[in-house]
């Protein structure tokens, strides 16, 4: 059951426009949102998280907005650069009901191109 | 201030053998997760643990998998008896003290489990 879905396995941008990747979610417990930046052979790193009491989180280039009633967020990086090209995977928490744990997208993988 | 630490990097064990995957957390962290990540597939959640207590072990397969975080040294990822599908990366994960649902985990580089 996947509970986290990005249903775009891929995007493609040329440099200098607007990136925006997806993602959508079920389970309404859900109030903690992350964005997870990953490079072939290392771990994700952290890249923005977005509360549910919040509707948009800005950090440099990255934006999160939150659509609660959609049960949609999405990621804008603006302007895309090339050495943005990764995997990137959401991630939710339900902290609210006692989870632990971070349930994650399958992730889309974007390529920047120069 | 050094990440999380996961050795070793890539392991490759043939059908039966057991697999043991080490990770050292941050430095200040006591929380530590494991995920596994499937080809094609995000990452899913397996055990949370803080020191010497197993917190959470719902996506923990019941059979062959065990986890634990001594006191002291790293925590371990145990696969008894493995098999082919078991081929996977397995990430290890920490947190500082607190709430850990509210603070972005940090992620070590992933142990990549081969079984032939």
């Amino acid at each position: 059951d996947q509970q986290v879905k990005q249903n775009s396995p891929s995007l493609s941008v040329q440099e200098g426009r607007i990136s925006i990747l997806n993602c959508d979610y079920t389970n309404s417990m859900f109030d903690y949102f992350l964005w997870y930046k990953k490079y072939p052979a290392e771990g994700p790193t952290f890249l923005i998280s977005i509360s549910s009491i919040k509707d948009k989180n800005e950090d440099g280039r990255f934006t999160v907005f939150l659509n609660k009633s959609a049960k949609h967020l999405s990621l804008h990086i603006v302007p895309s650069q090339p050495g943005d090209s990764a995997v990137y995977f959401c991630a939710a928490s339900a902290g609210l009901a006692g989870a632990n744990n971070l349930f994650f997208g399958t992730g889309t993988r974007l390529t920047v191109i120069p | 201030n050094a990440g999380v630490m996961q050795n070793p990097r890539h392991l490759v064990r043939r059908r039966g053998q057991e697999a043991r995957l080490r990770c050292s957390p941050m430095k200040g962290h006591s929380h530590v997760y494991w995920y596994r990540q499937l080809p094609e597939e995000g990452l899913k959640f397996m055990v949370y643990l803080q020191k010497e207590n197993i917190i959470d072990e719902s996506g923990m397969p019941k059979e062959r998998f065990s986890a634990e975080f001594p006191k002291e040294g790293p925590s371990i990822l145990r696969i008894q008896q493995v098999v082919r599908g078991d081929s996977a990366a397995y990430f290890c994960a920490s947190s500082p003290t607190g709430t850990p649902s509210y603070n972005e985990q940090f992620f070590g580089p992933g142990t990549r489990l081969t079984v032939l």
